[in-house]
């Protein structure tokens, strides 16, 4: 299958901790990258390969992937994190998800 | 630093094309994929295409028939055309670049610089 499927939308509470899970067959044939996206603007690289953090990117967000899913940790979510996530891999694009922080 | 341009208007059976300035890297340089994805409202990214820097060249199967991605490295640009489009086509349509490396870990593909996305409308 090409296609990668992640949770619609996740909430997390103020300073705790939210992953982000990414499933499909890609995942296994190539790693994946994570996009942040906020409303307006186009996605920021937040991580890519095997955990790493483009500069500028705050050391809260931490990638892992196993077998065929992938996930985006944020450890300490802050406000500003409230956006839009999608991994990828290669071609495929996620559906995306809503992150609230309440 | 990426930036798109072209109309923001395109009328339905026409051909949708889009030009994609690059700045601060040499388009012919490095090992990159030149691509363009789109974002209809409210919707998910979706991958139109890729061009090597050697010229070859990846689309989307379900766009395949219709879409052309093309380099000029005398202007460091690279465009899109997508031809006979329909509503459907209307969404933010982003260049970016993406980089490849091998590891121990495999294959690694990411979208490292984006454009600011031009919405394109298809209506009469």
């Amino acid at each position: 299958s090409s296609e990668l499927t992640q949770d619609p939308a996740v909430s997390v509470a103020l300073g705790q901790t939210v992953r982000i899970t990414c499933q499909g067959d890609s995942v296994r044939m190539y790693y994946p990258s994570w996009y942040q996206q906020r409303p307006g603007q186009a996605p920021v690289l937040v991580i890519y390969g095997e955990n790493n953090r483009p500069s500028g990117i705050p050391d809260r967000f931490s990638g892992s992937s196993s077998g065929n899913t992938a996930s985006l940790t944020i450890t300490g979510a802050q406000a500003e994190d409230e956006a839009d996530y999608y991994c990828n891999s290669r071609e495929v694009f996620g559906g995306g998800t809503k992150l609230t922080v309440l | 630093h990426l930036q798109e341009s072209g109309p923001g208007l395109v009328k339905p059976s026409q051909t949708l094309s889009l030009i994609c300035t690059v700045s601060g890297a040499s388009i012919s340089g490095g090992s990159n994929y030149w691509s363009w994805i789109r974002q209809p409202a409210g919707k998910g990214l979706e991958w139109i295409g890729r061009m090597y820097t050697s010229g070859s060249t990846n689309y989307n199967p379900s766009l395949k028939s219709r879409v052309s991605i093309s380099i000029d490295t005398s202007k460091n640009q690279f465009s899109l055309q997508l031809n006979s489009v329909t509503a459907a086509d209307t969404a933010v349509y982003y260049c970016a670049r993406q980089k490849s490396y091998y590891d121990s870990s495999g294959y690694t593909y990411y979208f490292d610089s984006w454009g600011q996305g031009i919405l394109v409308t298809v209506s009469s």
